[in-house]
């Protein structure tokens, strides 16, 4: 049973537009979010995360939205660069600290020059 | 600022046999975990060590065990290795309740 599901495998956006990823969790226990990012051959890279007592986070370009009573988590990234091209995971915690990851699929994200 | 080392980098093995994998955590981090990564799915937590002591642990058999050393480097053992063993393991490193930081991983072949 997946307790964190992203149920677009690919998202593709012109450069310098919103980049919007979408993340939907089952488990109620869950109190802590994150999003890492991924480039082929290296391991995960934290971007930015978000406790359940907040609906929004905001880090430069990357701003993440938490809908508790939906539960749903989104990740903007404005505006998109070519860099931002990787495989974006969502993750949750039960512990309110970013350990004990239960990660979703996956989102690859590739923006267009 | 040394970051999460894993080794090695690659792996090849037969069905039945054991392996031993290593994970240098980042400097002052004391809390290691583990992952497994399975080609086009997201990572699967395995279990976490906290000074020494495991302390949390997913849903894997117990043949995947783990050690952590006093410098809080890491080891993940799997024994009677599987085909369906084969997989990207990602070691992840944190302190207090921050984000982890991964390894780049080791890639393990099951033959």
């Amino acid at each position: 049973d997946q307790q964190v599901k992203q149920n677009s495998p690919s998202l593709s956006v012109q450069e310098g537009r919103i980049s919007i990823l979408n993340c939907d969790y089952t488990n109620s226990m869950f109190d802590y979010f994150l999003w890492y990012k991924k480039y082929p051959a290296e391991g995960p890279t934290f971007l930015i995360s978000i406790s359940s007592i907040k609906d929004k986070n905001e880090d430069g370009r990357f701003t993440v939205f938490l809908n508790k009573s939906a539960k749903h988590l989104s990740l903007h990234i404005v505006p998109s660069q070519p860099g931002d091209s990787a495989v974006y995971f969502c993750a949750a915690s039960r512990n309110n600290a970013g350990n004990m990851l239960t990660f979703g699929g996956g989102t690859r994200l590739m923006v267009k020059p | 600022e040394t970051g999460v080392t894993q080794s090695p980098t690659h792996l090849i093995k037969t069905r039945g046999q054991q392996v031993t994998l290593r994970c240098s955590s980042q400097s002052g981090h004391n809390t290691v975990s583990w992952y497994q990564q399975a080609l086009g799915q997201g990572p699967q937590f395995i279990f976490q060590y906290y000074r020494e002591e495991e302390n949390g642990r997913g849903n894997f058999p117990p043949r995947f065990s783990g050690l952590q050393f006093p410098n809080y480097s890491s080891e993940l053992n799997v024994n009677a290795l599987e085909l369906d063993d084969s997989a990207l393991y990602l070691c992840a490193s944190s302190i207090g309740g921050q984000p982890q930081h991964f390894g780049d991983g080791t890639r393990l072949s099951i033959l």
